[in-house]
């Protein structure tokens, strides 16, 4: 079963505009990270926040937490046709840091 | 390329055929896992290894699925008496553990399809 939900399920944006995604998961975490997943490729890993931390930077993105409101936000700055794809949270299982337990996903589009 | 790999990245099967996929990791990484991706779903988790040992196992791994790790270096996963409910796509992804990164290298994928 799904850990927690990304936020909104698709979203369509201009080139150049800022796009926000928001996960919400369900119980506590050690670390959450997020991964962009190409159409019918694999995913790769974009950033990781652990739960220590409130925000994080890498390049044009930004990563919030918010351990009490058990939710996290993606921004992705001055976006490019490039970024289309859908992005997932991720979280670790419960007593365990190997498990990843995935959202369901934002699908984003960059219209050019 | 370093990267992990899997095979084939398509199969196209009939059911109750039986079909088996490989991954092999990055070479250093010690820890391998599979996952199970539907059409508009995240992935989910369906087993770990850690080197050779399989130390987990999904509910979602039923008796017709079975992974192996010989010698913890490629995998591979066979599934027996497929169904059209198998089809999905199946991803592999490895880990180095220790030194505090959690991040997971994920395989392009082997896509499944069950006529």
């Amino acid at each position: 079963s799904q850990q927690g939900e990304e936020d909104p399920q698709a979203l369509s944006i201009q080139e150049g505009e800022n796009a926000t995604m928001n996960c919400s998961y369900k119980t506590s975490i050690n670390n959450l990270q997020w991964y962009r997943q190409n159409s019918g490729r694999g995913l790769v890993h974009l950033i990781l926040i652990r739960s220590n931390e409130r925000e994080k930077h890498s390049g044009r993105l930004r990563v919030t937490l918010d351990t009490s409101k058990k939710s996290s936000s993606l921004l992705i700055t001055a976006s490019r046709a490039a970024d289309t794809a859908s992005y997932f949270c991720a979280t670790d299982a419960p007593q365990s840091s190997y498990k990843l337990i995935f959202g369901s996903g934002t699908r984003l589009l960059v219209r050019p | 390329d370093t990267g992990v790999s899997q095979n084939p990245r398509h199969k196209i099967t009939k059911r109750g055929q039986n079909v088996t996929f490989r991954c092999d990791p990055i070479s250093e990484h010690n820890r391998l896992y599979w996952y199970r991706q539907t059409l508009g779903q995240g992935p989910e988790f369906l087993t770990y290894f850690q080197n050779e040992a399989q130390l987990e196992k999904s509910r979602l791994l039923s008796d017709r699925f079975s992974a192996e790790r010989p010698k913890g270096s490629f995998s591979t996963l066979e599934i027996q008496r497929t169904e059209q409910g198998d089809s999905a796509m199946y991803l592999c992804a490895s880990s180095l553990e220790g030194g505090g990164s959690y991040e997971q290298y994920f395989g392009p994928g082997t896509r499944l399809t069950v006529t």
